[in-house]
This record gives C-alpha cells, structure tokens and sequence, in this order.
C-alpha cells in the first residue's frame, strides 16, 4: 500500500548536499510526511517530518511543494556515514499503525 | 537520547523452540511495536501496544505473542519457532498523540531458525 515513489538509489559525494526527492501525488490533507533512515544492520532512525510547511532539525531539512505533491530530503553536508536506505512515508496520524508502510526507501551512496 | 534496547543481537533457535525476545525502553514512551524486517518485503508490524497490558494485532500476528507487563518492557514471543519465522526483529517506541509516528528503534535482532 505504498503511497510514495523513490528512486531506487543515489550517489552523492562527501561534503555535498545530498538532495532526496520523494512523490507522493496522492497526499490528501491531513497527511504527513516523515523521514526515516536505516543504515546497514541497524534500526531505522526518525529524520524529520513535516505537514506543508518546509521543517529543519539538526539532521536535515524538508522542503515540500506548494501543492504537497512531492518532498525532498536534504542533508546538506553529506558524510560517509549518511550511507543508508532513506524512507519516504505518508500518513496520517490518526491511522493506525499497521499502515505505516516503510517500502523499498533510497539507497543514499556517499562517496569520498 | 532515546535509548531502545534488544535483549540479544543474534539468536540462533531449533525448530519448534519457545523464543523469547525483550525490548527495553527508557523514555517512559506508551507506545511500543514488533516488526520483522525481510529483503523485498519492507518492515512489517506484528504487534503494538498503546499501554501497560495492552496489545494490537498488526499485520502478521500469526505464531508470535506479545506481552506488556511494565510501561519500558515489550516481549515479543514465538510460541513454537518455524524455519519461515528466521528473520530481523525490531523493536520501536513513541510518544503518544499525533507525534507518535516519531518511532525509535532497537539496533534488530537477527534471529535464524534451524
């Protein structure tokens, strides 16, 4: 029941911004975005999330499009250890929680 | 920090073994979960709690129970191990409310069934 598409992998070099887009076409209203992030053999990690307005924290920051259609992570100075699977995830906080569908995510590559 | 914590990192069981695996965690969250992690397949929630004693179905409940005796412990349970059930356990809490998709998760449990 995905209710988001990303690009099955990416490279990025170390130092640079790493900019990771995210559709989600059929948001409605009420739904939010949210970030996760899994690194090799570990846990996911809550990054961020965000409504309509653009969100920053000490790890990254969203912008989502005016009409909510699509969002991009930006890490904005990537290390060799933002190598993970980022998760793109839409719901709303009244869902339950068996629709918290993490999917097949993008595999962020940085690279010295 | 939020700090979730797994009883073991790696657990190799016999077929038709009672398993036992704990999450412990320690920022007085109500919400805790069970999810299994397999390649092609995503996360998926086994189980969740929203309070002490409390638990939900998730989405693949079969085979496995769940106890909530105390606020910081979740223990996830199969009743009987089967070679279909060796996989990567996580464990996540949260806050209740409307922040309570801010999931914290445990480090896994790599759990193989011979």
């Amino acid at each position: 029941d995905a209710k988001t598409t990303q690009p099955t992998s990416m490279d990025c070099a170390e130092g640079r911004a790493a900019n990771l887009p995210c559709n989600h076409s059929t948001i409605s209203g009420n739904e939010y975005v949210y970030w996760y992030r899994q690194i090799h053999s570990q846990g996911p990690q809550y990054i961020i999330h965000g409504l309509k307005n653009n969100e920053t924290n000490e790890m990254a920051s969203l912008i989502i499009t005016e009409d909510r259609k699509s969002s991009t992570l930006i890490l904005p100075h990537a290390t060799l250890r933002d190598t993970a699977v980022y998760y793109c995830i839409v719901r709303s906080p009244g869902d339950n929680f068996n629709k918290f569908y993490f999917g097949s995510g993008t595999k962020l590559n940085v690279k010295p | 920090d939020v700090k979730v914590t797994q009883s073991s990192r790696y657990l190799v069981k016999r077929t038709g073994e009672k398993v036992f695996l704990e999450c412990v965690q320690d920022m007085d969250h109500e919400n805790m979960f069970w999810y299994r992690q397999d390649p092609g397949l995503g996360l998926r929630l086994i189980y969740f709690s929203y309070d002490v004693k409390m638990k939900e179905k998730g989405d693949i409940p079969e085979g496995y129970s769940v106890s909530r005796e105390k606020k910081e412990r979740f223990s996830l349970i199969l009743e009987s191990a089967s070679t279909n059930q060796t996989s990567m356990y996580l464990c996540a809490s949260s806050p209740p409310g409307m922040y309570s998709y801010e999931q914290y998760f445990g480090p896994g449990t790599r759990l193989t069934v011979t």
